[in-house]
């Protein structure tokens, strides 16, 4: 069974950067053909992708936001991490890690993180 | 960057009616790659369909996808309470974007 868990601070500052990890199981992040994106969504507002990273270790960003943008793997080879720089309110949101297939479709979610930004 | 456009933003139809979903892309998606999310309220978003007809496992046959170039349809045959939520379309042509969402609710 695959499972993705998001953790990191529910708040952060202006101008801090934000880091945020997602934990799964049920599959190895071992081969090019296994991806982890990161998606945010706005409060009351539509999806929006992130980043994408393999198991090659090969990444993809968010053309917008790919300056501000940092996705690895994690000390634990079953964890994914994101860090966005120069943190805004506008930045406020529900952030989501999914298990993404190498085509490109986003089969399995964790259940997200908020994360407010706010002094 | 590929832009989704969805539409309607809000569809109102009561249970047991057939909805129809729009996605148009500013560019044409090879291979068909769109993929279909459902979300509820206060939930993550779930796989429906993806490669425009396929279905995602575990989602039942009154979902169906069609479409080709430009131009996806999502259609949920026959409306059950618990098919109302928001929609969202994503294209995997090139990079990664998502439509603006459809919110199909009760009339």
């Amino acid at each position: 069974q695959v499972t993705l868990r998001e953790s990191g601070p529910a708040v952060v500052k202006p101008t801090q950067t934000l880091t945020l990890t997602c934990t799964f199981s049920g599959f190895s992040l071992n081969t090019a053909r296994m991806c982890v994106s990161w998606v945010r969504q706005p409060p009351g507002k539509a999806l929006e992708w992130l980043a994408l990273i393999d198991g090659d270790d090969d990444k993809l960003y968010s053309t917008s936001l790919k300056t501000r943008l940092t996705i690895s793997k994690g000390t634990s080879k079953d964890q994914v991490v994101l860090s966005m720089t120069d943190m805004d309110p506008m930045d406020t949101a529900t952030y989501f890690c999914a298990k993404t297939h190498s085509s490109g479709w986003l089969e399995q979610w964790g259940q997200g993180t908020l994360v407010i930004v706010s002094s | 960057e590929i832009v989704l456009t969805q539409s309607p933003g809000t569809l109102s139809l009561p249970p047991g009616e057939r909805a129809t979903l729009s996605c148009r892309a500013s560019q044409s998606l090879s291979s068909s790659y769109i993929a279909w999310y459902q979300q509820k309220p206060g939930q993550a978003p779930r796989l429906l369909m993806y490669t425009a007809s396929t279905r995602a496992t575990g989602i039942p046959d009154r979902f169906s996808g069609s479409g080709s170039g430009t131009d996806f349809t999502l259609t949920i045959s026959r409306l059950e309470p618990e098919d109302f939520a928001v929609y969202y379309c994503q294209q995997y042509h090139n990079s990664f974007t998502f439509g603006g969402g459809t919110k199909v609710e009760i009339k």
